[in-house]
């Protein structure tokens, strides 16, 4: 059984430059969640998707901040204009339909702004 | 508002000792759940357990037990007879029972268990 997968496991980046993530949820998942992680501090959910549909943004996703998943299957984050207060541990998680089971957390991507 | 309070921020142990992580969470809704996971030094957060609000039964895995007391909105967590290898950072989590579901986490407990 394959976990959750994320892609790059790091990443550094120059303040300014755009940035994406990709997120392969556990097979016949259909939900995936997105969220972000401070040093010292718990997770905090960005967004939300039920098979391809958006369904939910946090007020932390800021305009600089997309995310998709075309096909229901993968996702992608995107973050436009880094800023060195984007540097995070992004994580992605994903759950399957039907009662709650608990939500299965990828690797994490480590974003570094310089 | 959903709000997940771990009060403790660090914890250390000797090998074989007990120790109880505290959970005290916060929501109006009537229906709910609560995790725990643990995020050892790789960084990946580990699911370890869940629990439905109706249910107040108390749990046992292993050396793990979870104690659920509504009256008291706490949710604690205790590792009997402690390993090196339960040194991680344990968060405690909320999430409404609703399609969306997202969880609302604590601060985490940084656990260390020394030989």
């Amino acid at each position: 059984d394959t976990g959750v997968s994320q892609d790059p496991r790091h990443k550094i980046t120059k303040r300014g430059q755009n940035v994406t993530f990709r997120c392969d949820p556990i097979s016949e998942h259909n939900r995936l969640y997105w969220y972000r992680q401070t040093l010292g501090q718990g997770p905090e959910f960005l967004t939300y998707f039920q098979n391809e549909a958006q369904l939910e943004k946090s007020r932390l996703l800021s305009d600089r901040f997309s995310a998709e998943r075309p096909k229901g299957s993968f996702s992608t984050l995107e973050i436009q204009r880094t800023e060195q207060g984007d540097s995070a541990m992004y994580l992605c998680a994903s759950a399957p339909p039907g009662r709650l089971r608990g939500q299965f957390f990828g690797p994490g991507t480590r974003l570094t702004v310089l | 508002a959903q709000k997940v309070t771990q009060a403790q921020t660090e914890i250390s142990v000797v090998e074989k000792e007990d120790v109880t992580l505290d959970c005290v969470y916060e929501t109006r809704d009537t229906t709910y759940y609560l995790f725990w996971y643990k995020q050892p030094p790789s960084g990946e957060l580990v699911f370890l357990i869940r629990r439905n609000s109706f249910d107040e039964q108390n749990e046992i895995s292993g050396r793990y037990s979870w104690n659920f007391q509504k009256s008291t909105s706490s949710f604690n967590f205790t590792i009997t007879a402690s390993q090196v290898v339960d040194s991680a950072v344990y968060f405690c989590a909320l999430s409404a029972t609703g399609a969306n579901s997202k969880l609302t986490f604590g601060k985490g407990i940084t656990l260390s268990v020394r030989p």
